[in-house]
């Protein structure tokens, strides 16, 4: 079945520690995005990507980096700069045109311990 | 500034009751509008693709309007297992295909 994958779905950060998180789709869409989410503020984008190679910055990308080295990948590291990094982190992709809207992944809960 | 409001924060319904959650947009240029149903600890799930002022669809008991200035999502006779949250979103004209979320509906649904 096509789908995003996201892993892993826990994940503990210690202060200081960059980690990635992983998103894979097999449902051949060109454009990807992370979005984060927290309680009472909805979805915010942190990074998108359009096609292979390329990437650009959303509204929250400060202190997160991304790559897209294949189309069906597009990992999401949250480095040390990030400064409140305890969120609900969603991955999704879309179509060339995004007319039918994002396919979203399951999440990954990231916990600063 | 491209926006979305959704409206109420959260409902609570008796199993049976009908109800409407609203979502006020600002944008330039709307392409589309969607309808997202989020479970706890999931990810969202797509429901709707709007494009129109006028334009409806629908998917058992719901129903999604589209006017000029919001949609309505529209929920007859409810059940239990139709709680979760509601997220609206709008794609703005432009080259990329980025949505602008609102902050969604808490709906609980109690039999």
């Amino acid at each position: 079945d096509g789908g995003i994958t996201q892993s892993p779905k826990y994940l503990f950060r210690k202060e200081g520690q960059n980690v990635t998180l992983s998103c894979e789709q097999n449902l051949n869409h060109d454009a990807m995005y992370w979005y984060r989410q927290d309680p009472g503020q909805g979805l915010r984008l942190i990074y998108y990507s359009q096609i292979v190679n390329d990437f650009q910055k959303g509204d929250i990308a400060e202190g997160y980096s991304v790559s897209r080295e294949k189309k069906e990948s597009f990992p999401l590291t949250v480095t040390s700069a990030q400064k409140n990094p305890t969120a609900f982190y969603l991955c999704a992709s879309s179509g060339t045109f995004g007319g039918y809207g994002y396919t979203f992944g399951s999440g990954t809960r990231l916990t600063v311990v | 500034e491209d926006q979305v409001t959704q409206s109420p924060e959260a409902l609570r319904l008796q199993e049976g009751e009908s109800s409407s959650l609203n979502c006020s947009y600002t944008v330039s240029g709307l392409r589309g509008l969607f309808w997202y149903r989020q479970d706890p600890g999931k990810g969202p799930e797509f429901l709707f693709t709007l494009y129109s002022a006028g334009e409806e669809k629908e998917k058992e008991r719901l129903k999604a309007t589209l006017t000029k200035k919001e949609s309505f999502l529209h929920i007859t006779a409810p059940k239990p297992e139709d709680s979760a949250t509601y997220l609206c979103a709008v794609q703005a004209g432009g080259a990329t295909n980025k949505l602008i979320f609102g902050t969604g509906t808490l709906l609980a649904v109690q039999p």
